[in-house]
C-alpha cells in the first residue's frame, strides 16, 4: 500500500533552517511528483512547491520562492523539503502529498504532517 | 493568490445533507477542484477530484459539482464520522485551498 512517512517534529530558532524527509513505499516513487503543503496551528492548508522526483525539477509559490529548497534521493525513495529563514510564522505542521498521475492536480496520499515550531 | 472562500461552519443533524462552497475570483474556480477532509490531529484526506469524481473507497454520499465560480461539496445522508473539517482546492496555474469550513453533526 502507498505510505509516505515524514521525519519527527523540530523546535528552530528564528533565522535557522529546517529540512523535513519524506519517504515513500508501496509504489514507484519517480512516477508522482511530490507536493509539500503546510498548517499552521488552527488555519487552513498552504500549498508551498512540488519536486519531480524523475528529474529533480521543482516549482514553489512566490511566498516560498527563495526561501524553499525541494530536494530527492531516489535511491531511498526519499523527498525532502527545506526552509530557510525561520521565522515565528513559518510554525506549522507540514505535509508532504503525492500527485495522482491519473487524474493530476489531487493530492491523493498524505503523509503523517510534521510539526515544526519557530521559537527563541 | 488568494484563498478560495468557504463558509466557516455548517451543521446538520444525522440524515440530513449539508453543502459547503468554495467561491473564487474569475480565474480561481477551474476544472481541476478537489476536496479534502481532515479530522483533527490527522493529514488531509482526498474525498472528491475533477469537481465531481470520487476515489475508491469514498462512500457516495459524497458528492461534488460546480457552477460558475464556485464549487460546492455536498454531503447526503449526514453521519457522525463526517464531522471534520473540509478544504477545497483548485488548480489555476497554481495551487490554491479554500479556508477551509468545519463540519459539525447535531
Amino acid at each position: 500500500q502507498v505510505r509516505l512517512v515524514q521525519s519527527g517534529a523540530e523546535v528552530k530558532k528564528p533565522e535557522a533552517s529546517v529540512r523535513v524527509s519524506c519517504k515513500a513505499s508501496g509504489y514507484i516513487f519517480t512516477a508522482n511528483y511530490i507536493h509539500w503543503v503546510r498548517q499552521a496551528p488552527g488555519q487552513g492548508l498552504e500549498w508551498m512547491g512540488w519536486i519531480n522526483p524523475r528529474n529533480g525539477g521543482t516549482d514553489s509559490a512566490q511566498k516560498f520562492q527563495g526561501r524553499v529548497t525541494m530536494t530527492r534521493d531516489t535511491s531511498i525513495s526519499t523527498a525532502y523539503m527545506e526552509l530557510s529563514g525561520l521565522r515565528s510564522d513559518d510554525t506549522a505542521v507540514y505535509y508532504c502529498s503525492r500527485e495522482d498521475n491519473n487524474s493530476w492536480k489531487n493530492f491523493d496520499f498524505w503523509g503523517q504532517g510534521t510539526l515544526v515550531t519557530v521559537s527563541s | 493568490q488568494s484563498a478560495l472562500t468557504q463558509p466557516r461552519s455548517v451543521s446538520g443533524s444525522p440524515g440530513q445533507s449539508v453543502t459547503i462552497s468554495c467561491t473564487g475570483t474569475s480565474s480561481d474556480v477551474g476544472d481541476h477542484v478537489s476536496w479534502y477532509q481532515q479530522h483533527p490531529g490527522k493529514a488531509p484526506k482526498l474525498m472528491i477530484y475533477d469537481v465531481s469524481k470520487r476515489p475508491s473507497g469514498v462512500p457516495d454520499r459524497f458528492s461534488g459539482s460546480k457552477s460558475g465560480n464556485t464549487a460546492s461539496l455536498t454531503i447526503s445522508g449526514l453521519q457522525a464520522e463526517d464531522e471534520a473539517d473540509y478544504f477545497c482546492c483548485s488548480f489555476i496555474g497554481r495551487y490554491v485551498f479554500g479556508t477551509g469550513t468545519e463540519v459539525t453533526v447535531l
